[in-house]
């Protein structure tokens, strides 16, 4: 079956520890995004990336870092900078920017400890 | 900067009754905004709206957009409890960011 798929689910991590989230896509999408979600904050955009090897900052991407070294995986490392990092977050993927839906995994809840 | 504002933020109505949900939006180059339903994890889709296609209808959901005027409606009728969720507006423009608006969330009480 195709999809995008997130994991963990759940993490826990202590307060000043880099964490790195997966995202892998079987969709040969060559869109994908990250998003944070916050009670009453709607998605907010971290990173995004149109091209392997090729990535931009989002909205909030202060404290965060990704990579794209291949089409299908795009991780998300949160890093001890980031100042609130328990949140809700929400990877996407695209296949034709604009003009297609784009499609959700199922999250990964961090919570900081 | 790119920007998408929903509102209400927050709706509550009974079942039967009808509800708008609306969107406006400030974006460089328009390609499309899109409908989305969050009820717990991953937002499933609802409706794309283009240049070329701006009014959608299924079942009992349906949207519009206003390119002149930069909004957008989501309108569902005859609300069901299970239509409680929280709404998400986003557009693409070109930038190419997929941003979206804080949502909103809607509860239908039987």
């Amino acid at each position: 079956d195709g999809g995008i798929t997130q994991s963990p689910k759940y993490l826990f991590r202590k307060e000043g520890q880099n964490v790195t989230l997966s995202c892998e896509q079987n969709l040969n999408h060559d869109a994908m995004y990250w998003y944070r979600q916050d009670p009453g904050q709607g998605l907010r955009l971290i990173y995004y990336s149109q091209i392997v090897n090729d990535f931009q900052k989002g909205d909030i991407a202060e404290g965060y870092s990704v990579s794209r070294e291949k089409k299908e995986s795009f991780p998300l490392t949160v890093t001890s900078a980031q100042k609130n990092p328990t949140a809700f977050y929400l990877c996407a993927s695209q296949d034709r920017v604009g003009f297609t839906e784009a499609f959700f995994g199922q999250g990964t809840r961090l919570t900081v400890v | 900067e790119d920007k998408v504002v929903q509102s209400p933020l927050s709706l509550v109505v009974h079942e039967g009754d009808t509800v708008t949900l609306n969107c406006s939006y400030e974006v460089t180059n328009f390609r499309s905004l899109l409908w989305y339903k969050q009820e717990k994890k991953a937002p499933t889709f609802l409706f794309m709206l283009t240049s070329s296609g701006i009014e959608k209808k299924s079942g009992r959901l349906s949207s519009i957009l206003d390119k002149k005027e930069l909004f957008s409606i989501l309108n569902i009728t005859a609300t069901q409890t299970g239509d409680s969720a929280i709404y998400l507006c986003a557009f693409q423009g070109g930038s190419e960011k997929l941003v979206f608006g804080k949502g909103t969330k809607l509860t239908v009480n039987p």
